[in-house]
């Protein structure tokens, strides 16, 4: 199987600061990408999909490079309920291929 | 709306012990996936399947063994549990292979004494 690497962190911040993850995958053939959000001691929840274009919801933003293989996720105005772990996501032949999350802390 | 569901959610074993872990999804998804997840280590695949009757090793399947008789259920077996095998798993679902998300269960916590 393939690889999604990520930065484990973690990323302490100051609450209403931005922030921004990337991800890398090995895998040229994924076609599809996420972000999941996971709680403390609770299973991963999605976040958002990824399209090539870009996508926005609300504060967040996620960004595909496929040329260099790599995924954003861009938080604004980061709340204290940001806090989590966000994994990143890639879809292919094979099914989904997790990363192992980036912990996030904001601080008040 | 029950999604994915995962029982038990929290079991006991000793050394040696068997047990099965049961992943059943009521939105006819194809895959399904059982994952383990350890402090520090994020979720490691187990093994998956990508349909009914048919399954796939993953990252680290050494000590279990999976079967998917039915579509809805993905069932995870430890034949005789071991200490290293303490974990939280989680079991997913997903409706197909490109571009669909994946749904997780609550998760079972399992602890081998």
């Amino acid at each position: 199987r393939k690889e999604v690497e990520q930065d484990p962190g973690p990323f302490n911040v100051p609450e209403g600061a931005t922030v921004a993850f990337n991800c890398t995958y090995s895998n040229s053939a994924s076609q599809s990408f996420f972000w999941y959000r996971q709680d403390c001691r609770k299973e991963p929840k999605l976040l958002m999909s990824v399209y090539s274009s870009g996508n926005e919801d609300g504060r967040f933003t996620a960004q595909l490079n496929r040329a260099s293989q790599y995924i954003s996720l861009l938080i604004r105005d980061s709340k204290l309920s940001d806090s989590a772990t966000y994994l990143c996501v890639g879809g292919g032949a094979d099914g989904l291929t997790f990363g192992k999350g980036t912990h996030l802390i904001i601080q008040p | 709306n029950a999604g994915v569901t995962q029982t038990p959610k929290f079991r006991v074993l000793k050394t040696g012990q068997s047990m099965t872990l049961l992943c059943a999804q009521d939105m006819n998804h194809e895959y399904m996936y059982w994952y383990r997840q350890d402090p520090g280590m994020g979720l490691r695949l187990i093994h998956y399947s990508v349909g009914e009757g048919t399954t796939a090793k993953g990252e680290v399947p050494d000590g279990y063994n999976v079967s998917r008789l039915k579509k809805q259920n993905f069932l995870l077996g430890l034949e005789s549990a071991a200490p290293s095998q303490t974990s939280v798993y989680f079991c997913a679902s997903s409706g197909g292979r490109r571009t669909t998300e994946a749904f997780f269960g609550q998760g079972t916590r399992l602890t081998v004494v």
